[in-house]
């Protein structure tokens, strides 16, 4: 079973703050999702990346695909109440089938006014 | 569109009972999958399909059976819940099983088996 490690597992932060929330593994990702959860529903896609080294921005939230397409991060700039939910990141690896999704177990994020 | 759809929203069951979670999707699409989530565990996949009649298993199937005799729904069946199974569930559907399409995942169940 691949494992896919987010970090930090919580955070807690004052709105305007700045934060970057990371997602790791020892094997290389044929692409990598990141989706934002709120309480009560289900996963909703942000972003998929694909490619190493691959920056994406998503109005206030910027995602980097790593060199070695094995990791990848989350950045938010001056962080919003809005912005609260569970943050997970879910990879496609490079060995192993195409339609199988590994995810990470989640950062729980809360911006407080 | 009303997206993939999961009914119940809630559900309580003895150890031992049977009980079937439905889904359905209203969107075409050939891929439905079914996940669990448990705290500090993300989402793990229990069973996925390709497309009307393949199922195939995932990363915890043990416990839990799939049919899909039609491109909308994807029901899952639990013989005889344990209290392990206690979690919430989750199906998804995208419109391939590709590396780059955005699964769309249902409002969730969330189980309880005493």
């Amino acid at each position: 079973t691949q494992l896919l490690e987010q970090s930090p597992q919580f955070l807690s932060i004052q709105e305007g703050e700045n934060l970057t929330v990371y997602c790791n593994s020892s094997s290389v990702f044929s692409s990598l999702q990141w989706y934002r959860q709120e309480p009560g529903e289900g996963p909703v896609l942000l972003v998929t990346v694909v490619t190493g080294g691959e920056v994406k921005k998503l109005k206030r939230l910027t995602f980097q695909f790593g060199d070695a397409r094995k990791d990848s991060s989350l950045h938010i700039t001056a962080a919003q109440p809005g912005d609260t939910g569970l943050y997970l990141c879910a990879g496609n690896y490079a060995s192993g089938s195409a339609r199988q999704l590994t995810f990470g177990s989640g950062t729980q994020l809360t911006v407080l006014p | 569109n009303a997206g993939v759809t999961q009914t119940p929203k809630f559900q309580v069951l003895k150890t031992g009972q049977s009980m079937t979670l439905q889904c359905a999707q209203d969107m075409n699409h050939e891929y439905m999958s079914w996940y669990r989530q448990d705290p500090g565990m993300g989402l793990r996949l229990i069973h996925y399909s390709v497309g009307a009649g393949i199922t195939d298993q995932g990363e915890v199937p043990n416990g839990y059976n799939v049919s899909r005799s039609t491109t909308e729904d994807f029901p899952l069946r639990l013989l005889s819940a344990a209290p392990s199974q206690t979690s919430v569930y989750f199906c998804a559907s995208s419109s391939t099983g590709g590396w780059y399409n955005e699964q769309f995942f249902g409002p969730g169940t969330r189980l309880t088996v005493l």
